[in-house]
């Protein structure tokens, strides 16, 4: 069975830093990922996609995808107090469409 | 953005009692899943449906079923629910053919059992 783990559980970031996530997968077959985020109260939103290897940027968020070391991170620059939430990151279920998601990582950004 | 809406927001149920957990989604969306999020677990697949009248099994069926009889509406359904279901159940849609197949989610159903 697929699995997904993140880390770290938890990180403290200054507001105005760099936080920096990180997602192993299990399945060398692995093609598609995304990242979540999820502030308190709401549902999972979808922060970005990235399907090829290398770095995909929007804004101040930038994702790693090394399929060969089985490894997705996410880069958030300039850190802000509303980056502060639970982040996931999820891969396409093999042989459908749903997501396995990690276990998270809580992001809180300190003034 | 697309709109999947869970009613209701919260409930408290009796063990041994039937739950329903109720979604729809506006977004025209041929996929719905239904996902549980406990602490230290992150989210996990319960059923998922890809056409009307059609469900399958996710990573964690065990307890629950699934009913999807039309293409905007999907349901949860405990038929005795245990302590054990105690959690937050999300539901997501997210569109079929060559998209991206983003997930959309909707607010959560925080569920206790007691």
């Amino acid at each position: 069975q697929q699995k997904v783990q993140q880390s770290p559980e938890s990180l403290i970031v200054p507001e105005g830093g760099m936080a920096s996530l990180n997602c192993t997968f299990s399945d060398r077959n692995s093609q598609y990922f995304w990242w979540y985020r999820q502030h308190s109260g709401e549902g999972p939103k979808a922060l970005m996609s990235i399907f090829s290897n290398g770095d995909k940027k929007e804004g101040r968020f930038t994702a790693h995808l090394n399929k060969a070391s089985l490894h997705v991170s996410l880069h958030i620059k300039d850190s802000q107090p509303s980056d502060s939430a639970l982040y996931f990151c999820a891969v396409r279920r093999q042989g459908g469409r749903a997501l396995i998601f990690g276990t998270g990582t809580t992001v809180s950004v300190s003034p | 953005e697309a709109a999947v809406t869970q009613s209701p927001r919260s409930k408290v149920a009796v063990t041994g009692g039937k739950v329903t957990l109720s979604c729809h989604q506006t977004n025209n969306h041929d996929y719905m899943y239904w996902y549980r999020q406990d602490t230290g677990h992150g989210l996990r697949l319960i059923h998922y449906s890809y056409v009307a009248d059609s469900t399958e099994k996710g990573d964690i069926p065990d307890g629950y079923k699934a009913s999807r009889p039309s293409q905007e509406n999907f349901s949860l359904i405990l038929e005795l629910a245990s302590l054990s279901q105690t959690a937050v159940y999300f539901c997501a849609s997210s569109a079929g053919g060559r998209s991206q197949n983003t997930l959309y989610f909707g607010a959560g159903t925080r569920l206790s059992v007691l």
